[in-house]
């Protein structure tokens, strides 16, 4: 069964980092990219970035340019999402999904709530 | 960059009625290119068209997508209790990888 186990809640002070894993199941990993999306409270979707798990290409929305790092590890099929320099407008949940070439997202991870709070 | 606009916002409807919803783009989209979603509350979002009109694996066909160019249409032939949430449109640019969605239509029970 293909589905993406992301890593738990998490709660964050402001000026703080978080890494948000994102573990996939049931498929040849570095077969599609991964793409980061999230959505504060209330809202609607935001998209973040991609990354290419073939050779680690990155490309980020200009929003996050500086703040946001994706990586992957191959060896265990993970996806990672580093968001630094937390505000509390980064307060959302973060979505990982699995991206074909020119296909949908699809499926989506169980979503990561991330709170920034002092 | 292009912006997704979709509409209406809230669209009230009984079960067993046809539904409509639009997705905008304020440039050309390759057809190959556009999504829809749908999102219930406190679920993640889940992949119902892809290139503008080919339903996903396991979507039923009462729903389906049509358009071509800036403007796009999801169908929901038959309104069933499940299909009340939230559906978002993406576009996409290939090189390099970038989506876009639209802000959302909330389609909720008359």
């Amino acid at each position: 069964q293909v589905q993406l186990v992301q890593s738990g809640a998490d709660m964050k002070k402001p000026g703080a980092s978080v890494r948000v894993s994102c573990k996939a199941f049931g498929y040849t990993f570095n077969s599609y990219g991964v793409t980061w999306v999230r959505q504060a409270p209330g809202q609607g979707l935001e998209w973040m970035g991609w990354i290419s798990t073939y050779n680690g290409n990155a490309n980020y929305a200009q929003k996050f340019q500086g703040r946001v790092t994706m990586t992957t590890d191959t060896s265990t099929s993970t996806a990672y999402m580093e968001l630094r320099n937390l505000r509390s407008d980064d307060t959302a949940v973060y979505y990982c999904a699995r991206t074909p070439l020119g296909g949908g997202l699809d499926p989506w991870g169980q979503g990561t709530l991330v709170t920034v709070s002092p | 960059e292009i912006v997704l606009t979709q509409s209406p916002g809230t669209l009230s409807l009984s079960p067993g009625e046809r539904a409509t919803l639009f997705c905008r783009a304020s440039q050309y989209v390759a057809s190959n290119y556009l999504a829809w979603y749908q999102q219930k509350p406190g679920q993640a979002p889940r992949l119902l068209i892809f290139g503008a009109s080919t339903r996903a694996a396991g979507i039923p066909d009462r729903f389906s997508g049509s358009g071509s160019g800036t403007d796009f249409t999801l169908t929901i032939s038959r309104l069933e209790s499940e299909d009340f949430a939230v559906y978002y449109c993406q576009q996409y640019i290939h090189s390099p990888p970038r989506y876009t969605f639209g802000q959302g239509t909330k389609l909720e029970i008359k």
